[in-house]
């Protein structure tokens, strides 16, 4: 079984500022990471993915994220956000043997003028 | 264009009523989930089909029922047995997990229910 924690429910942050959310997890086993956004009203989509190879994976809208293995933590980082990221951000793990994937509880960006 | 659809946007029950929310995905995909999201508890699984003809339990099934006829579709019917059905309601599809692959969830913009 794994699971995710997401360690900031909410962060604010002014527009232009760099922003980092964090996700730590745990597993049994090697797994997928995943970050995903949803803005208000609508479904989640994805906005990066760590497979294997290079910790340092890059998405979309400028987004990056970090895997660390040791620390078991994939935290996900914008140096500098625009209003129009004020969304709703989760952070998932699946196993790579096959399996779900397990989703944290999502931590709220809110980006001020 | 390839997607998700989910209908209708908006629904509301009279306490007592079944209910059930359409889900359509003309992506190819084998796997389809259901998910339930309440504020501040993120996504929880209802139900996953991996192929047609199958369904698992997820982690809140209690009051709720799936069918899964087509691969394209994967209704969710919302029964009276489900005590706070008040909730926003995902749809989402992947490619399959029986293979292990990196599989990459598509959600659908979700049903709003409320029960009055």
């Amino acid at each position: 079984a794994q699971s995710v924690t997401q360690l900031d429910s909410q962060v604010p942050v002014f527009e232009e500022a760099p922003v980092e959310l964090r996700c730590n997890y745990s597993s049994s086993v090697s797994v997928y990471l995943f970050w995903y956004v949803q803005y208000p009203n609508q479904g989640l989509q994805l906005l990066l993915k760590y497979l294997s190879g290079s910790t340092l994976v890059k998405g979309i809208n400028g987004f990056e994220a970090e895997f660390n293995k040791s620390q078991t933590s994939f935290h996900l980082r914008k140096p500098s956000v625009h209003i129009s990221d004020t969304a709703e951000y989760f952070c998932a793990v699946k196993p790579t043997n096959a399996g779900k994937s397990t989703f944290g509880d999502g931590t709220t960006l809110t980006v001020k003028p | 264009d390839g997607g998700i659809t989910q209908s209708p946007k908006y629904l509301f029950r009279k306490e007592g009523q079944n209910v059930t929310l359409s889900c359509e995905q003309n992506l190819n995909h084998d796997a389809m989930y259901w998910y339930r999201q309440d504020p501040g508890q993120g996504l929880r699984l209802i139900y996953y089909s991996q192929i047609v003809n199958d369904f698992q339990k997820g982690d809140i099934a209690e009051g709720y029922s799936v069918s899964r006829e087509k691969k394209e579709s994967f209704p969710l019917t919302v029964t009276s047995a489900q005590k706070n059905p008040t909730a926003f309601y995902l749809c989402a599809s992947s490619i399959g997990t029986t293979s292990g692959a990196a599989d990459t969830q598509y959600f659908g913009p979700g049903t709003r229910l409320t029960v009055l």
